[in-house]
């Protein structure tokens, strides 16, 4: 079956513009993360979702980043007035669940914001 | 939070030798992964393995959780296993878990042909 899927690939953005950054996760996984990863870094945290709800938004680095999954499927990343510092591979992954929470990651979104 | 520490940083090898690569973690864990991040940046999950050991062809995985720590094994190796191998975690408290990943800094192999 289909993997994890991002979109788009690559944002180029101004900063202070509005982004969204979408998420479509493996059929039938009921939990979704959101990661960020910078250059030289390991991928780090930012929300997790388990079917609607946002069960920990701990990795949220501020009030500028939310994101929705409303139907219990795909999810978006939203980003208020970006700031160049935002600029970083978004990475999505799904599990099957919290039992099974074997991780797959989608190909991630690069973010640039000039 | 729980702290991931991987060794080697970095790695090179000819083409046909045989590593090992280390991930040292600070708390008890429910899950462990084992990720390669190829050129293109897509990790491709190699083991699932909070404990015990698994074999997938020239690529093996232990991981002690009494101990704390995971090893991967590469051998025979190949000019397309270059890139950046991650250990992952999931914490464990106290039966339940928080769901998220915690990465090491990652181990960046290159194998020379």
């Amino acid at each position: 079956g289909a993997g994890v899927s991002q979109t788009p690939s690559n944002k180029v953005t101004e900063k202070g513009k509005y982004v969204e950054l979408r998420c479509d996760p493996i059929s039938g996984h009921t939990a979704l993360y959101w990661y960020r990863q910078s250059l030289g870094q390991g991928p780090e945290f930012l929300i997790y979702f388990q079917g609607t709800g946002a069960a920990d938004d701990s990795g949220l680095p501020n009030d500028r980043f939310f994101a929705v999954r409303p139907e219990g499927s795909v999810s978006t990343l939203k980003i208020q007035r970006t700031e160049r510092g935002d600029s970083a591979v978004y990475l999505c992954a799904s599990s099957l669940n919290r039992l099974t929470n074997e991780q797959f990651f989608g190909p991630g979104t690069r973010l640039t914001v000039l | 939070g729980i702290q991931v520490e991987q060794s080697p940083p970095d790695l090179i090898l000819q083409e046909g030798a045989n590593s090992t690569l280390r991930c040292n973690f600070s708390d008890s864990v429910n899950n462990l992964q084992w990720f390669h991040q190829n050129p293109w940046g897509q990790l491709i999950n190699l083991f699932y393995i909070p404990s015990g050991t698994k074999q997938n062809g020239r690529l093996s995985a232990t991981t002690v959780a009494t101990e704390r720590y995971s090893l991967l094994y590469i051998s025979s190796s190949q000019t397309t296993d270059s890139g950046v191998y991650f250990c992952a975690v999931e914490r464990n408290a106290g039966g339940t878990s928080y769901g998220k990943l915690t990465f090491g800094q990652g181990t960046i192999l290159t194998v020379h042909p």
